[in-house]
């Protein structure tokens, strides 16, 4: 069985501030990896994903992540934090061989100072 | 484009009532997808459709939740009766393909339930 840990149900950056996302993962096969934000009342938007091709992904509005095996993480980053990016942030695993339930974190929420 | 449309946006009820929630994907997506969010939890997968078969419905709680795709197109997911703990977001998805290596799933609003 996989599983998502998102580490910090909050995080606070002023903006301009580099933004870091935290998620961690198990897997007992090679995962597929995503990352969604959710801005209120609205559904869920994928910003990247990781399917086995490069290490480093890059997604939109600005986001990139990095999967590390060996740390089993996939944090998302963004160099300058912008007012319009405060949202939920949601990590999921998928697992490969054929099984494509996601399993998602309990979600980060982004809060940006002007 | 039009994305996913679901309906209605909020519904409040009260527990042992009966309630029922609509989707339709965007025009062409042959996998439809029902998701379950608590407050402060990420969504939960609840039904996955291949056109008008189910490909998965290991975490649907069968005794009261039911779903069906009758023509492949739009959805409708059923709750009856529903229990306090249903209060939740209900997330419908669409997307193209099956594998999610080669997909995005398009996500509506979603439906607000509080159960009473």
């Amino acid at each position: 069985a996989q599983s998502v840990t998102q580490l910090g149900s909050h995080v606070s950056v002023s903006e301009g501030a580099l933004v870091l996302l935290r998620c961690n993962y198990s897997s007992s096969v090679p995962p597929y990896l995503f990352w969604y934000v959710q801005y209120p009342n609205q559904g869920l938007q994928l910003l990247l994903k990781y399917t086995s091709a490069a290490t480093l992904v890059k997604g939109i509005n600005g986001f990139e992540a990095e999967f590390k095996k060996s740390e089993t993480s996939f944090h998302l980053t963004k160099p300058s934090a912008h007012m319009s990016d405060a949202a939920e942030y949601f990590c999921a695993v998928s697992p490969g061989g054929g099984s494509y339930i996601p399993t998602f974190g309990r979600g980060t929420s982004l809060i940006v100072h002007p | 484009e039009a994305g996913v449309a679901q309906s209605p946006r909020y519904k409040i009820i009260e527990k042992r009532q009966s309630v029922a929630f609509w989707c339709n994907p965007i025009s062409g997506h042959a996998t439809l997808y029902w998701y379950q969010q608590i407050l402060g939890q990420g969504p939960k997968l609840l039904i996955q459709f291949q056109n008008n078969g189910v490909v998965d419905d290991s975490q649907l709680p069968k005794d009261r939740f039911s779903a069906e795709r009758l023509k492949g197109v739009d959805s409708t997911l059923k709750i009856q009766p529903a229990k306090l703990e249903d209060s939740a977001v209900y997330l419908c998805a669409s997307s193209s393909r099956l594998s999610p290596t080669d997909y995005t799933q398009y996500f509506g609003p979603g439906t607000r339930l509080l159960v009473l």
